[in-house]
């Protein structure tokens, strides 16, 4: 089945220590979302590749950036994970050419930070 | 810009009876509304969403939203809960006009009662 993965679902870091959090896709879609969700709180986007376009979002820290070495994959980097960057990590997709266009979630990852 | 208000933190319902969880929303122009579901440790999974047309949307597992102009409101209802439909509930928003990201409400924990 075409599916969003994400990998690892859980991952644990030292604070300081850089960390990768890695999605794949096998729908073949243009957008790929990275979002940040603490604690039953609403996700919050930090950027979006449109196939190679990055657009961050203007409160993403500096300390978050991210990688699409090709339409499938899209990498999460957090070169100084601090205790408050303790998070659930979703990657989302969608097609990108219709205006209704519907996101399809990984199942996450959720990150602690020690 | 965009907004998504969810007033009720949580729903409680006995299972059998009718469900609602309450969304009205802010935005230029028309909008395009989403309702995505989140069970525990896991991502979002889109249920249904509004573009034009038929006020009342049904979408996934049972479950319909009533799309409301004039009160701005996209309200997610359910004739019968099941006690598996326990589960944190998002509304999200964007505006049809040009490629936007989603801009989401802060969630509604609906718990269903045996």
């Amino acid at each position: 089945d075409a599916m969003v993965i994400q990998n690892p679902r859980y991952q644990v870091t030292q604070f300081g220590k850089p960390v990768t959090l890695s999605c794949s896709q096998t729908l073949n879609h243009n957008v790929m979302y990275w979002y940040q969700q603490k604690s039953s709180q609403a996700p919050k986007l930090l950027f979006h590749y449109y196939d190679k376009d990055f657009n961050n979002e203007a409160d993403t820290p500096d300390n978050f950036q991210s990688r699409r070495p090709n339409t499938s994959f899209c990498f999460l980097d957090i070169r100084s994970p601090g205790l408050g960057d303790a998070a659930m990590y979703l990657c989302a997709t969608s097609r990108g050419d219709q205006k209704a266009d519907t996101q399809y979630f990984g199942p996450g990852t959720r990150l602690t930070v020690l | 810009a965009q907004s998504v208000a969810q007033p009720e933190d949580q729903v409680n319902v006995a299972e059998g009876n009718p469900l609602t969880v309450k969304c009205t929303y802010s935005v230029s122009g028309n909008p395009y509304l989403f309702w995505y579901v989140q069970y525990p440790n896991r991502g979002l999974q889109f249920l249904l969403k509004y573009i034009t047309g038929d006020n009342l949307v049904k979408g996934s597992y049972g479950f319909e939203a009533e799309f409301n102009k004039s009160q701005t409101s996209f309200h997610l209802k359910k004739p019968s809960a099941l006690v598996s439909d326990s589960a944190l509930y998002f509304c999200a928003v964007t505006p049809n006009s040009g490629y936007s990201t989603l801009t989401f409400g802060k969630g509604t924990m609906l718990l269903v009662s045996p």
